[in-house]
């Protein structure tokens, strides 16, 4: 199993420029994830995909979009590149594990991205 | 709001030292608890986790962390470190029953030294 794949590993746009994202999964989870990790900041919540065919916003989803496209792919997309989402793109994703405490997604992380805006 | 503090950006410790690194969280009930590790260049690698039960948890790489619920904690300790225990380590919480939110604290990065 390759895990979590995600593509390009790096990335330079310029201002304004759009770009898309891909992550693919081939454990057959159904929830996937997109973070940005900024130094200082440890990883924050862009989007998450809970299952195929729904999507929904995390903490910071201002200038992005997603796309669950089936069940393995799930992809983030900037329609008009800004420096200020300069960042390291990582997508994730989960399988429930049954705790006595409830249900639980253990996440799983794909190498990221790196991007730069100029 | 939930939230999750390490204290410490930087530590450096030197090979077969031991290690502690701190998390403390913020957050009415007791959460979910997990460490990761990120190797340079790498993706995030989930280290342990604690869910409930024993407060003492083993992980993998000779790494265990414990709860303490009165100071609403989980360090990190491995006893002996080896160079290649350098990386950035990260805390992350969920909310008890958090289906699909992780909260991450900033990270502490750990330089070895031979």
């Amino acid at each position: 199993n390759a895990g979590v794949t995600q593509t390009p590993k790096f990335q330079v746009l310029k201002t304004g420029q759009s770009m898309t994202l891909q992550c693919a999964q081939d454990m057959n989870h159904n929830s996937m994830y997109w973070y940005r990790q900024d130094p200082g900041m440890g990883l924050r919540l862009i989007y998450y995909s809970a299952s195929e065919g729904t999507t929904d916003k995390g903490e910071v989803p201002n200038g992005y979009n997603v796309s669950r496209l089936n069940k393995r792919e799930f992809s983030l997309r900037l329609e008009s590149a800004a420096p200020s989402q300069t960042s390291v793109y990582f997508c994730a994703s989960s399988e429930v594990l049954r705790t006595s405490g409830g249900p639980y997604n253990e996440q799983f992380f794909g190498p990221g991205t790196r991007l730069t805006v100029l | 709001a939930q939230s999750v503090t390490q204290p410490d950006i930087h530590i450096t410790v030197s090979e077969g030292a031991s290690l502690e690194l701190r998390c403390n969280y913020s957050y009415g009930a007791t959460p979910y608890l997990f460490w990761y590790v990120q190797s340079p260049g790498q993706g995030l690698q989930l280290l342990l986790k604690y869910f409930s039960g024993d407060t003492l948890v083993q992980g993998i790489k000779g790494f265990e962390a414990e709860f303490k619920r009165s100071q609403s904690s989980f360090n990190l300790r491995k006893p002996s470190v080896h160079w290649s225990d350098a990386a950035e380590y990260f805390c992350a919480v969920a909310p008890g029953g958090g289906y699909n939110k992780l909260i991450f604290g900033a990270g502490t990065r750990l330089a070895v030294h031979p």
